[in-house]
């Protein structure tokens, strides 16, 4: 059965700090593993990665695969108190389906 | 571009009643469409799950069903809700290959 696993569960920083999220993951056939942001509504988009080593970047936000050893991280830089949320790892292998870890809740203080 | 929507927003609804909920894309064709459920505090379970027409694939046994009447609808039903059925529904599309985006959400509260 596919499985990613996400750590930590949740995580309090202050405002400024660096952190670094970790997603594991066994998935049958595995295509990409995409990162996404869930505030109080539906969970957007973050970065979509495919190849191992190749960082992806956006602002503060950046991401990074590893395939021989089946994880990824997102590691955000100057944290401020609207990245708090919980983020959420996905996988995909087999029949179009994603599988999705429970996912990281941040929280970012002043 | 592309849109997901879905509706309505939120719902309350008896225990024993029915449910409809509808997804619909624009922009696109042949998507592959997706029905989650996040309880209050947990993570994304996937219960249905489509790559065309009239194509349903179920994850997990449950009183749901959905269909696909149209290639860019996807509807979520229930003939009788129960109290657990509770939850925030994502409809989701996903081009083949592609990213996966999620839709506005329904927040259901069966009482």
């Amino acid at each position: 059965e596919d499985k990613v696993v996400q750590s930590p569960l949740s995580l309090v920083v202050h405002e400024g700090d660096t952190v670094t999220l970790n997603c594991s993951y066994e998935v049958t056939n595995f295509r990409s593993l995409l990162w996404y942001k869930q505030e109080k509504k539906a969970p957007t988009f973050l970065f979509m990665l495919t190849s191992s080593g190749i960082e992806k970047k956006s602002g503060r936000l950046s991401s990074i695969l590893d395939k021989k050893e089946l994880f990824s991280i997102l590691n955000i830089t100057a944290t401020q108190t609207g990245d708090s949320a919980v983020y959420l790892c996905a996988a995909t292998g087999t029949a179009s389906k994603l599988t999705f870890g429970t996912g990281t809740r941040l929280q970012v203080t002043l | 571009s592309q849109t997901i929507h879905q509706w309505p927003a939120t719902l309350v609804q008896p225990v024993g009643s029915p449910l409809s909920l509808e997804c619909t894309v624009e922009g696109t064709s042949n998507p592959n469409l997706y029905w989650y459920r996040q309880a209050a505090g947990r993570g994304l379970q996937l219960l249905f799950y489509s790559v065309g027409i009239g194509q349903i694939s179920s994850e997990v046994p449950q009183n749901l069903s959905a269909s696909r009447p149209q290639d860019r609808q996807f509807i979520l039903s229930s003939k009788k809700l129960l109290l657990s059925d509770s939850g925030f529904y994502l409809c989701a599309w996903r081009p083949p290959g592609g990213t996966q985006y999620f839709g506005p959400g329904t927040r259901l509260t069966v009482l």
